[in-house]
């Protein structure tokens, strides 16, 4: 069964303290790594698409990078403002168009 | 360009009633798919449409859910007799092809609460 868990389940980072959120994977084969971010009472907001081992995406102080068992979520010098819950999904393959979640990292910065 | 709209965003329904839960996708997407997230769950799969086709349907439960997304109009969700089980949020994703080629765009959600 494909299987998504994501640790860990909440981080507390002083503004500035770089951290790393981590994605660790099961699935027969990997179409595509998917990295969300969700804030409270919002649905989740698109930030990475990572499809092959050694690959890396970067956005402002966010990096996610890929192996073949994880990925992880670089956060370097965060801001209050990066506080939310992240949220990691894989597309499976097997034809199906359907992403499998994991529980998420909920992540606070405080200044 | 308005963003996935659902509707409403929170609904209260007892035991034994129905519920509705509208998603309006993007302009131009003609892909939608529903998600169900349970307190302290992630996001799971329901439901994969396409206009007036159902593409996936295996994360639905087989009784009491259905969904449509019809040529006009906006994609619905609908859980009959409803029990306190169902109680969560639904959120609604479009794209303008498959998940697989496109990122989700997602929308905020209808927080369903069944007392």
């Amino acid at each position: 069964e494909d299987q998504v868990t994501q640790s860990p389940e909440a981080l507390r980072l002083q503004e500035g303290e770089s951290s790393s959120l981590n994605c660790s994977y099961t699935v027969s084969g990997l179409r595509g790594l998917f990295w969300y971010r969700q804030d409270p009472g919002k649905g989740p907001e698109f930030l990475f698409t990572l499809y092959s081992a050694g690959e890396e995406k970067e956005k402002e102080r966010l990096k996610a990078t890929l192996t073949k068992k994880e990925s992880f979520l670089h956060i370097t010098a965060p801001k209050p403002e990066d506080s939310a819950t992240y949220l990691c999904a894989v597309h499976p393959q097997g034809g199906s168009e359907k992403l499998v979640f994991g529980k998420g990292t909920k992540l606070t910065v405080n200044p | 360009n308005a963003g996935v709209m659902q509707n409403p965003r929170h609904l209260v329904r007892r035991r034994g009633q129905e519920a509705r839960l509208r998603c309006s996708p993007m302009k131009g997407h003609s892909h939608v798919y529903w998600y169900r997230q349970l307190p302290e769950e992630g996001l799971k799969f329901m439901v994969y449409l396409q206009k007036e086709n159902i593409i996936d349907e295996s994360g639905m439960p087989k009784e009491r859910f259905s969904a449509e997304f019809p040529k006009e109009g906006p994609s619905i969700l609908r859980i009959q007799q409803v029990v306190r089980g169902d109680s969560a949020a639904y959120f609604c994703a479009s794209s303008p092809t498959t998940a697989y080629n496109e990122k989700l765009f997602f929308g905020s959600g209808t927080q369903l609460s069944v007392l």
